[in-house]
């Protein structure tokens, strides 16, 4: 069954230091691993995405990484501000033999960051 | 570049009435519309995929009656809830993928919020 999960769920964190989110898939065939950030009552908006022959992604103060053959992604932020607080997702691509392809969503990290 | 917009961003309505949500890719045509919904604290779960011209594919579990979904043209797909109930107040995301991308990127919309009293 094609999964992907997160952690930690939630975490707090104070403006200007670091943070790593995890995510872990089972998912195949693998197309590729985004990041995506939702603020409340937004739509996600995209920050990397990685195929399989990448292993590192950076986006500002964000860089992902992707491990292929542990079917491991973290998503590491730098300096951390309050604007960051939000959902971050992790979403994995899957092709199908037909040509089509599914996202799959993971359940999210909800990240608060405080002054 | 790769806008995605939707209207209206909130929607509160009485138990029974229908409700349509509107998807609009602004600046691309986007062959394949996506429709998700939205729990608190929940993720994002496929409710159908849209193709221009054809009719939606539905996710197990989704009613299609109830969700009735219209992708008319290329930059426009909708999603009308049909006799709205209470336990159908949730956000709505949409997302549109375009023509000739080479990776499977979808753009989301920011989100309808419904809420069915």
């Amino acid at each position: 069954k094609n999964q992907v999960e997160q952690s930690p769920q939630s975490l707090i964190i104070l403006e200007g230091k670091n943070c790593t989110l995890q995510c872990n898939y089972t998912v195949s065939p693998f197309s590729n691993l985004r990041w995506y950030k939702q603020d409340t009552g937004r739509g996600p908006v995209s920050l990397t995405i990685m195929t399989f022959s990448e292993n590192t992604k950076s986006n500002g103060r964000y860089t992902a990484t992707l491990d292929a053959d542990t079917k491991q992604s973290s998503l590491h932020i730098t300096a951390s501000q309050l604007s960051d607080s939000a959902s971050y997702i992790c979403v994995v691509s899957a092709n199908s033999r037909t040509g089509t392809y599914k996202y799959i969503f993971g359940t999210g990290t909800r990240l608060k960051v405080l002054a | 570049g790769a806008v995605v917009s939707q209207h209206p961003s909130r929607v509160i309505c009485k138990s029974g009435t229908s409700v349509k949500i509107e998807c609009r890719s602004l600046d691309f045509q986007a062959t394949t519309m996506f429709w998700y919904r939205q729990f608190p604290k929940k993720s994002l779960m496929l409710m159908a995929t849209s193709n221009e011209g054809s009719k939606a594919t539905y996710e197990q579990g989704v009613e299609k009656d109830k969700f009735l979904i219209n992708h008319a043209s290329l930059t426009l797909s909708t999603l009308t809830v049909t006799s709205a109930h209470p336990e159908d107040s949730s956000f709505y995301i949409c997302s549109a993928r375009y023509r000739g991308l080479a990776i499977n990127e979808q753009f989301f919309g920011p989100g309808t919020r419904l809420t069915v009293l």
